[in-house]
């Protein structure tokens, strides 16, 4: 079946990029995503990719794709501690229903 | 416009009791999701909805029940709970492929459930 793999944990300073990496085997992903979760709450939309797209902006986040080595990566720059949390990858294989395999997690620690 | 709600927020069980996790959208979506999250396991696929009256397996539904008689509400049973049980639960919806962000799932604020 598919899998998505990602790190456990991430450190990094205030102000400092911070890169989140994820790994995924389905070949035929038509959606990635970043989900966020806070502590105590539940996963919220962060952003998503296209399977065509190589990049993609949004203020303060780029996500990579790298459909040949299939990777991707979520950057945040100037990491404030309120980006702390848990940041799910997450992949849709474009199946009869919505089916979405979300990666393990990666838990930001956000040092002031 | 509430989103995804789930009742209740946290419950504690005795081995053998059964009970009703509530989750409740008002987002006109068709698919509804439940999961578990355990540590260091993410999220697992519990069971899934993709409409009124229709429910499906997921990845881990061993102990569990589902219904979906109304479109809004997807109620996840446990019938005689077990500690293995033990876990932070969430319901999710999306919805049908075309929305304004494709395929995401927005998700409710999780049931914290222990099971003793």
């Amino acid at each position: 079946g598919e899998d998505v793999e990602q790190s456990l944990f991430l450190s990094v300073r205030e102000g400092d990029s911070s890169v989140i990496n994820c790994t995924y085997t389905d070949s035929s992903s038509t959606y990635l995503y970043w989900y966020k979760q806070e502590p105590g709450a539940g996963l919220q939309l962060l952003t998503y990719i296209f399977s065509n797209m190589d990049m993609k902006q949004d203020q303060r986040l780029t996500v990579l794709l790298n459909k040949k080595d299939k990777h991707l990566s979520l950057r945040i720059a100037d990491t404030q501690t309120g980006d702390s949390a848990i940041y799910f990858c997450a992949e849709n294989d474009s199946g009869g229903y919505q089916k979405v395999t979300f990666g393990i997690g990666t838990k930001l620690q956000v040092i002031p | 416009n509430a989103g995804v709600t789930q009742t209740p927020k946290f419950r504690v069980l005795k081995t053998g009791q059964s009970m009703t996790l509530l989750c409740a959208q008002d987002m006109n979506h068709e698919y509804m999701y439940w999961y578990r999250q355990d540590p260091g396991m993410g999220l697992r696929l519990i069971h899934y909805s993709v409409g009124e009256g229709t429910t499906a397996k997921g990845e881990v539904p061993d102990g569990y029940n589902v219904s979906r008689l109304k479109k809004q509400n997807f109620l996840l049973g446990l019938e005689s709970a077990a500690p293995s049980q033990t876990s932070v639960y969430f319901c999710a919806s999306s919805y049908v492929a075309g929305g304004i962000v494709p395929d995401t799932q927005y998700f409710g604020p999780g049931t914290r459930l222990t099971v003793l």
